[in-house]
């Protein structure tokens, strides 16, 4: 079982929908990242939060907006997204600030979206 | 910049053949290294790590030895299973970006046993 749940597992959207992804994690991880995966290729970093604040956003549109509620929580919004967004978007948390590199990255299971 | 080189496959074996999986590296300083593996329809699970020169990781049967002099970290395991068929991806955390930036990731490796 992984530590980091995500929410919901499938989504389905039109290009003018707006939904929103959650991640939740209770290892007490200050360092939380979303990624984008496309099949068959490695995970992209789009976001990373430390200590509840953004300290990296690699050059994401601006239909993707983040938001870090709280130390456990960590949230995407999709808003006028396009078909190319289709992906796997993928959660994770690792220990302290994520400035020690020595630690690993937790990974969720991902949520699958599509955008028809 | 990092960069991860991994053999992209698909690697298809027999079922009790003996598996490697190599992995090169290019890096500033010390970085971290990792292997992940991904099984269909799941997210990213941390396999083993080593975050010094000559660490060994080992978990499932699965090794791999952190070698600073050839900037690799290779994979291994002796005996694979049927269940190990899966996306197995090396990964670096650097001390470019100060390790704030995450994960540099290899292009992932289909390995697929067969009965």
């Amino acid at each position: 079982d992984t530590e980091v749940t995500q929410t919901p597992k499938h989504l389905v959207m039109g290009m003018t929908n707006k939904k929103s992804l959650k991640c939740e994690q209770h290892m007490g991880h200050r360092a939380m990242y979303w990624y984008k995966q496309k099949a068959k290729k490695p995970p992209e970093l789009m976001f990373v939060y430390s200590y509840e604040k953004l300290s990296i956003n690699e050059s994401v549109p601006s239909r993707f907006s983040p938001e870090c509620p709280n130390s456990s929580l960590l949230n995407l919004h999709l808003h006028a997204l396009q078909p190319e967004d289709s992906a796997l978007y993928l959660c994770a948390s690792s220990r302290g600030d994520g400035r020690s590199i020595r630690s690993p990255l937790h990974f969720g299971n991902g949520t699958r979206l599509t955008v028809t | 910049g990092d960069s991860v080189t991994q053999m992209e496959g698909p690697v298809t074996l027999s079922e009790e053949a003996f598996l490697t999986i190599n992995c090169t590296y290019t890096a500033t300083g010390y970085p971290s290294l990792f292997w992940y593996v991904q099984y269909p329809g799941e997210g990213l699970q941390l396999l083993l790590k080593a975050t010094k020169a000559d660490d060994k990781g080992s978990n499932k049967g699965f090794e791999a030895t952190y070698r600073k002099e050839t900037t690799s970290f290779h994979l291994e395991k002796g005996s694979v299973q049927v269940s190990d068929s899966a996306v197995y991806f090396c990964a670096l955390r650097g001390v470019r970006g100060g390790g704030a930036d995450g994960l540099t990731f290899g292009k992932g490796t289909h390995l697929i046993i067969q009965p």
